[in-house]
C-alpha cells in the first residue's frame, strides 16, 4: 500500500524554526519528483515547494523562498521541510504529495498542522 | 501563471449535471489537473492531462479544455460529489498553481 505519513507539527513561536518529515512506503521513492502543498485554515491549496528524485532541481513559491528549503533522504525514503522565521501566514495544513509523473499529484499523505503563534 | 476557478459556489440537484471551470492567465497547454477535497480529507486526483481520468475514478467524471480554458463535468450528480473541486496546472515545472476551488453543493 502506498503510504505517505507527515510528522513535525505543532504550535511555533513567529520566527522560529521547525522541520517537517514525510515516510513514505509502498512505491520507489528516488524515482519520483515530491512536493510540499499547504492549506491554510479554511483556506485553498497553496504549492509550497518541489523537489527531483536526485535533488539537482528544486523551487520554492515565492511566499517561501529564502526561509523554506525541501530536501529528501532517498535511502531513508524521506522527504523533509525546513521552516525557518516562521510568520503567522505560514500557519497551514502540510501536505506531503508524490508526483505521477508529468506533475499531476496523485498520492497525498494525511497532512501535518503547523500553527505559527505567540 | 494565476488559475481562476468559477463559480465559487454551484448547487445543483441530484442527478443532474455539474461543469466547474478553469481559466488560466496564460496557455498550460493540456498541462492541468482536478483535484476533489472533501471535509477534513486529503485531496484527491481526479484528472490529470486536462481529460484523463485518474485510476479509479467513476466515468461520471470527465474533464476538457486546452490552452487557458478547462471544463470538469459531473454527470448524473450523487450526493457524495458534494466537496471542493481545484484545478491545478503543471505547465511550469515545479512552480506549480492552484485554482481557488469551487464548493459544489448537492441539494
Amino acid at each position: 500500500e502506498v503510504q505517505l505519513v507527515e510528522s513535525g507539527g505543532g504550535v511555533v513561536q513567529p520566527g522560529k524554526s521547525v522541520r517537517l518529515s514525510c515516510a513514505v512506503s509502498g512505491f520507489i521513492f528516488d524515482e519520483f519528483v515530491m512536493h510540499w502543498v499547504r492549506q491554510g485554515p479554511g483556506k485553498g491549496l497553496e504549492w509550497v515547494a518541489g523537489i527531483d528524485w536526485n535533488s539537482v532541481t528544486i523551487d520554492y513559491a515565492d511566499s517561501v523562498k529564502g526561509r523554506f528549503i525541501i530536501s529528501r533522504d532517498n535511502a531513508k525514503n524521506s522527504l523533509y521541510l525546513q521552516m525557518n522565521s516562521l510568520r503567522p501566514e505560514d500557519t497551514a495544513l502540510y501536505y506531503c504529495v508524490k508526483d505521477m509523473g508529468g506533475g499531476a499529484l496523485d498520492i497525498w499523505g494525511q497532512g501535518t498542522l503547523v500553527t505559527v503563534s505567540s | 501563471i494565476v488559475m481562476t476557478q468559477s463559480p465559487a459556489t454551484l448547487s445543483v440537484s441530484p442527478g443532474e449535471r455539474a461543469t466547474l471551470s478553469c481559466r488560466a492567465s496564460q496557455s498550460v497547454s493540456s498541462n492541468l489537473a482536478w483535484y476533489q477535497q472533501k471535509p477534513g480529507q486529503a485531496p484527491r486526483l481526479l484528472i490529470y492531462g486536462a481529460s484523463t481520468r485518474a485510476t479509479g475514478i467513476p466515468a461520471r467524471f470527465s474533464g476538457s479544455g486546452s490552452g487557458t480554458e478547462f471544463t470538469l463535468t459531473i454527470s448524473s450528480l450523487q450526493s457524495e460529489d458534494s466537496a471542493v473541486y481545484y484545478c491545478q496546472h503543471y505547465n511550469e515545472w515545479p512552480l506549480y498553481t492552484f485554482g481557488q476551488g469551487t464548493k459544489l453543493e448537492i441539494k
